[in-house]
């Protein structure tokens, strides 16, 4: 069964906006990953934060993670047109294996 | 960073042949290697686990004699979809574990996928 769930499905903002995108997952994690696609291609790793870290910052991308709440969040600030893809969260078990992707959220950034 | 190179990009077939799609890490040795499928606007779904040197671990309702996967070297894995038929067409993307000690081995390597067309 499918670990992660994201939220939301779609997302549509301006160019300059946020963009906060929501991932939960049901079980115990060893880390947990945000990956994006571009429409066509394979995935490019973002970031990874690990179960007893709570943030992480790279370049304009913000991750938390909750594992209280069994959540993360990945925040995109001051977004740009090129942006617009498709972004997932992915889960690693306690022993750093069996990913399991979301089901994505579609961002577009409109110029 | 690591690369990941996945050949051929798109690929057209007729129905009932067989399709072959390579897998290779350019820049780092790979013992652990993964082939999903995705759906249009769908996340992806993993078929099997490849691991060099042994058979593949399949994911269940994935057919093993459909999806042939070998991984015959640390650095490549195939995957031959076998009298392939029309809803055998989709996204095919695979993958490939970091091995280094510093926790790369927790990151997945993504090919460019290969598009599969059976006509």
């Amino acid at each position: 069964s499918q670990q992660g769930e994201e939220d939301p499905q779609a997302l549509s903002i301006q160019e300059g906006e946020n963009a906060t995108m929501n991932c939960s997952y049901k079980t115990s994690i060893n880390n947990l990953q945000w990956y994006r696609q571009n429409s066509g291609r394979g995935l490019v790793h973002l970031i990874l934060i690990r179960s007893n870290e709570r943030e992480k910052h790279s370049g304009r991308l913000r991750v938390t993670l909750d594992t209280s709440k069994k959540s993360s969040s990945l925040l995109i600030t001051a977004s740009r047109a090129a942006d617009t893809a498709s972004y997932f969260c992915a889960t690693a078990d306690n022993y750093g294996q069996n990913f399991v992707f979301g089901p994505g959220t579609r961002l577009s950034v409109l110029p | 960073g690591a690369v990941v190179s996945q050949h051929p990009s798109w690929v057209i077939c007729k129905s009932g042949t067989s399709v072959k799609i390579e897998c290779r890490s350019l820049d780092f040795q790979a013992t652990t290697m993964f082939w999903y499928r995705q759906f249009p606007k769908q996340s992806l779904m993993l078929m099997a686990t490849s691991n060099e040197g042994s058979k593949a671990t399949y994911e269940q309702g994935v057919e093993k004699d459909k999806f042939l996967i070998n991984h015959a070297s640390l650095t490549l894995s195939t995957l031959t979809v076998t009298s392939a038929h029309p809803e055998d067409s989709s996204f095919y993307i695979c993958s490939a574990r970091g091995s280094g000690w510093d926790g790369t081995k927790n990151i997945q390597y993504f090919g460019a996928g290969t598009r599969l067309s059976v006509l």
